[in-house]
């Protein structure tokens, strides 16, 4: 099975920060690598595909890059509602989940 | 607008079995696979498995191999999970997500809102 581990596992950050999260696959997973937002009691949430492709209606300021093994979720200016647990999941062979990032304010 | 509608909450002893259902509305339910994913409280996402709804085929994470049983209705619209052999590590919130694929490769584009399931004596 594909691993995927993010780092950190935790971040605080203040509104208005550039904010980036990392992920590593176990193996070479091209660009089958998707970012996903999560909110307590919430469904995830799409936000980034394919590593780099914005889902329609996610705002600008999220961007996603990497391929290979590395990937990397940057928010380039915190709003209060990017307060959440974010993971990274990889569509290569099935699914595979990173273990999540949680974002609170600092 | 697509959507995914989950069955209730259930509260379950162990050892006992509980079966989920996913309503699928809003896109033709047979163009996508549904995904099963689970979340025990402050845990990581926790993917079980497949259905095809289009042939029936299925994918089962070796997790679950045995205790999961992934079904489809195509008259309902409507996908199953069934989970046999409780025990209180099940205890967890359950997942429904349309899969989306194209050739820039496959994500979990809409998810229904979640079940939560307790397994306790």
């Amino acid at each position: 099975d594909i691993q995927m581990t993010q780092s950190p596992s935790s971040l605080s950050a203040s509104i208005g920060d550039r904010v980036t999260i990392t992920c590593r696959a176990s193996q070479n997973i091209n660009t089958y690598l998707n970012w996903y937002q999560q909110k307590p009691g919430k469904a995830p949430k799409l936000l980034i595909y394919a590593a780099s492709s914005l889902q329609s209606g996610v705002p600008s300021r999220f961007s996603g890059s990497g391929s290979g093994t590395d990937f990397s979720l940057t928010i380039s200016s915190l709003q209060p509602e990017d307060f959440a647990t974010y993971y990274c999941q990889q569509s290569f062979t099935t699914v595979t989940f990173g273990q999540g990032t949680r974002l609170d304010i600092k | 607008q697509v959507q995914l509608d989950q069955s209730g909450s259930e509260v379950k002893r162990p050892g006992a079995s509980v079966k989920v259902s996913c309503k699928a509305s809003g896109y033709t339910f047979t163009n996508y696979p549904l995904h099963w994913v689970r979340q025990a409280p402050g845990q990581r996402l926790e993917w079980m498995g497949w259905i095809n709804p289009a042939n029936g085929n299925i994918k089962y994470s070796d997790n679950f191999q045995g205790r999961v049983t992934l079904t489809s209705d195509t008259s309902a619209n409507t996908a199953y999970m069934d989970l046999d052999g409780l025990r209180s590590e099940d205890t967890a919130v359950y997942f429904c997500a349309r899969f989306y694929f194209d050739l820039r490769g496959g994500r979990l584009d809409y998810w229904g809102q979640g079940t939560l399931v307790i397994v306790s004596s």
